[in-house]
C-alpha cells in the first residue's frame, strides 16, 4: 500500500522568510496530493492540491511542486507571516484497488512550522 | 454551504456511557468519513460510507458505531469506551466524482474517557 514520508517534523524560520515542507510517497498510482494546515484545537484545512498531470499550482503565497519520476511533492511558503504557524499535513490519494473513481487520503506525519515575529 | 459541520465540540464520558457524535454536510457529497486524531499525529482513518453504505471498516473496534442516516448525515454512536480512545474525532466529505478527492474536514470533537 501507500506510504508518505514527510520532512522535517519541526520547522522554524523568521516572518518574511520562505518555509519548505517536503513528501515522499511509495505508489506511483497515487493521482492527487493534497496540502492540509491545521492549527491548534481545529480540523485540517485543505490550503492546496495538485494531481499528477500538472508539475506546479501556486496560489498567492502558497505553491505545490510535484515530481513523479522521484515521487516527491513540496510545499512552498514565501513571505511567511504568525499566522502561518501550525502543523501541515501532506497526503497522498491512491485509487481504488477495486476500481472506481473513489480513492482514499493517506498522511505524512506532519510538520509542526513556527514562525516567529 | 461548503462546510462540515460536527457536534457536540468537546464530549466527557465515562466507561460505561453510551454518546453520539454528529456530523453533517450539505454540500451534495456523496462520501463520508470519520478519522480519529491523536496528539501530534496525523488522522487515522475509520470509517468510510459512500452512498450511504459503509464501504470501509479499518479494522475498527466494535465499541464505535458509525450511521450514515442519510447522504448529509454521519453519526458515530460510542459504547464502553476506554481512556485510550480520547482523541479528536473528525468527520470529512469528498465528492465521488473521477479523480476529485479534495476531502473537506470539521472541526472535530474533542472527546475524553475517564
Amino acid at each position: 500500500g501507500e506510504n508518505v514520508e514527510q520532512h522535517p517534523s519541526t520547522l522554524s524560520v523568521q516572518e518574511g522568510d520562505s518555509a519548505v515542507i517536503k513528501c515522499t510517497y511509495s505508489d506511483s498510482a497515487s493521482n492527487y496530493f493534497p496540502w492540509y494546515k491545521q492549527e491548534l484545537g481545529k480540523g485540517p484545512q485543505l490550503i492546496i492540491d495538485i494531481r499528477s498531470n500538472v508539475g506546479e499550482k501556486k496560489d498567492q503565497r502558497i505553491a505545490v511542486t510535484l515530481n513523479k519520476t522521484a515521487k516527491h511533492f513540496s510545499l512552498h511558503i514565501t513571505e511567511t507571516q504568525p499566522e502561518d504557524s501550525a502543523v501541515y499535513f501532506c497526503a497522498a490519494s491512491s485509487p481504488n484497488p477495486y476500481g472506481g473513481s473513489q480513492g482514499n487520503l493517506i498522511f505524512g506525519k506532519g510538520t509542526k512550522l513556527s514562525v516567529k515575529p | 454551504d461548503t462546510e462540515v459541520t460536527q457536534t457536540p465540540k468537546h464530549l466527557v464520558m465515562g466507561m460505561t456511557n453510551k454518546k453520539s457524535l454528529k456530523c453533517e454536510q450539505h454540500m451534495g457529497h456523496r462520501a463520508m468519513y470519520w478519522y480519529k486524531q491523536k496528539a501530534k499525529k496525523p488522522p487515522e482513518l475509520m470509517f468510510v460510507y459512500s452512498y450511504e453504505k459503509l464501504s470501509i471498516n479499518e479494522s475498527v473496534p466494535s465499541r464505535f458505531s458509525p450511521e450514515c442516516p442519510n447522504s448529509s448525515l454521519l453519526n458515530l454512536h460510542l459504547h464502553a469506551l476506554q481512556p485510550e480512545d480520547s482523541a479528536l474525532y473528525l468527520c470529512a466529505s469528498t465528492p465521488l466524482a473521477g479523480a476529485n478527492n479534495e476531502q473537506f474536514f470539521g472541526p472535530g470533537t474533542r472527546l475524553t474517557v475517564l
